[in-house]
């Protein structure tokens, strides 16, 4: 199975700031990474699929990079609102597998 | 607007079969695929499986004897039955529309198995 290593655990920003979240694979996955948020009580909401590519509906404040092993989602000008989990998921192989989340927090 | 809804029970003794459905509106399961994910107390996901547009099946090899995925495409709906659990399927399980990631959740249903 590929690993996901999911990079920081917790994370607590002030409003406005920007934040980097990482994962990183035990393997190439070939861009096929998936970003997604979920907020407490509430069921994952996709962010980016394809590394880079933003779903439809999310603000364009959020962003995918990356390639090989190592992956990362950016959020500029943090909103109270993407106080939430954050988990990358790999697609390029059998069985897919994710990362093991960030808990985002407001400073 | 595509929506999905897990039902079934929250409790079950171990041992014992889980079984859950997802009811699909908005969209056709014979289009895509369909998946089954959990999520672990302390927030560990797990892929589970998938039944394809065909009603071919995908399962994660870590649950392959456990696991069945079915539907039924006259009611829109899918089913996920997991065989001989312990406390350790503890889980919040969501079904999900699939195109590798998953674009469409449904809210989630919580099963605890204990005796």
């Amino acid at each position: 199975d590929i690993q996901m290593t999911q990079s920081p655990a917790s994370l607590s920003a002030s409003l406005g700031e920007t934040v980097t979240i990482e994962c990183r694979a035990s393997e190439d996955i070939y861009n096929g990474l998936a970003w997604y948020q979920q907020k407490p009580g509430k069921s994952p909401q996709l962010l980016i699929y394809n590394a880079n590519s933003l779903h439809t509906g999310v603000p364009s404040r959020f962003s995918g990079s990356g390639s090989g092993t190592q992956y990362s989602l950016k959020i500029n000008s943090l909103q109270s609102e993407d106080v939430a989990s954050y988990f990358c998921q790999q697609y390029y192989d059998y069985p897919w597998t994710f990362g093991g989340g960030t808990k985002l927090e407001l400073k | 607007e595509v929506q999905l809804q897990e039902s079934g029970p929250g409790l079950v003794k171990p041992s014992q079969s889980l079984s859950l459905t997802c009811s699909v509106t908005g969209y056709s399961i014979t289009s895509n695929y369909w998946g089954w994910i959990r999520k672990f107390p302390g927030n560990k996901m797990e892929w589970m499986g998938y039944i394809s547009y065909s009603g071919s099946t995908s399962y994660n090899p870590s649950l392959k004897s456990r696991i069945s995925i079915t539907r039924d495409t006259s009611k829109n709906q899918f089913f996920l039955q997991l065989n001989s659990v312990t406390t350790e399927d503890t889980a919040t399980y969501y079904c999900a529309r699939s195109w590798d990631y998953f674009d469409y959740w449904g809210q989630g249903v919580m099963v605890t198995v204990s005796s």
